[in-house]
């Protein structure tokens, strides 16, 4: 099964507004990371925030994590036409050298 | 440097047929990860290996396989095709294993089974 479950399943605002995308997970993490995927092509690696990290920037993006509640949020500010995608939580834990992916969120933003 | 590269990049094949997808990492990453996405079931680990070795598998049949060679170019193979295997097939390389750093993904391989 999957280990992150990203919330909501479908996203769509207008340009400029912002978006927020939420993943929840079971078990204790090393990192948590978030990939977006531009219709059916490879991914593309966002931010990797680790489990002692609370919050990191990249750009417009903005990355919590609280690993009381399993759950990580990832915000877009100022959100453009080219933001337009699935994102994807992905987690790994222990030594197993696997990440595993969430389903993802696919996000559009209208012009 | 160039991104991961993957091929061929579109596949139809009929079912019982076996297949063979390449995958040539960002020079210098030893690890290469591959993954499943299908509408279905969403993006699920294969396998990943580093530096010839297979470190981990994920819960897919037999079928499956794979293997890295001395220069971190990777194959994945998929025997006696079922209409199910249908997908978009993903590798992604970094230098260490995705768990610690990103991971680079490949545009990847859309198999069809007929």
């Amino acid at each position: 099964s999957q280990q992150g479950e990203e919330d909501p399943q479908a996203l769509s605002i207008q340009e400029g507004e912002n978006a927020t995308m939420n993943c929840s997970y079971k078990t204790s993490i090393n990192n948590l990371q978030w990939y977006r995927q531009n219709s059916g092509r490879g991914l593309v690696h966002l931010i990797l925030i680790r489990s002692n990290e609370r919050e990191k920037h990249s750009g417009r993006l903005r990355v919590t994590l609280d690993t009381s509640k399993k759950s990580s949020s990832l915000l877009i500010t100022a959100s453009r036409a080219a933001d337009t995608a699935s994102y994807f939580c992905a987690t790994s834990g222990g030594s197993n050298y696997k990440l595993t992916f969430g389903k993802g969120t696919l996000l559009t933003v209208n012009p | 440097k160039a991104g991961v590269t993957q091929t061929p990049r579109y596949l139809i094949k009929t079912r019982g047929q076996q297949v063979t997808l390449s995958c040539s990492p960002i020079s210098g990453h030893r690890s290469v990860s591959w993954y499943q996405q299908t509408p279905g079931q969403g993006l699920q680990f294969l396998f990943e290996y580093f530096s010839e070795t297979q470190r981990n598998k994920g819960n897919f049949p037999g079928r499956f396989s794979g293997r890295q060679f001395s220069n971190s170019r990777s194959e994945m193979n998929v025997s006696t095709l079922e209409l199910g295997d249908s997908a978009l097939y993903l590798c992604a390389s970094s230098p260490q294993g995705g768990v610690y750093n990103e991971q680079f993904f490949g545009p990847g391989t859309r198999l069809t089974v007929l």
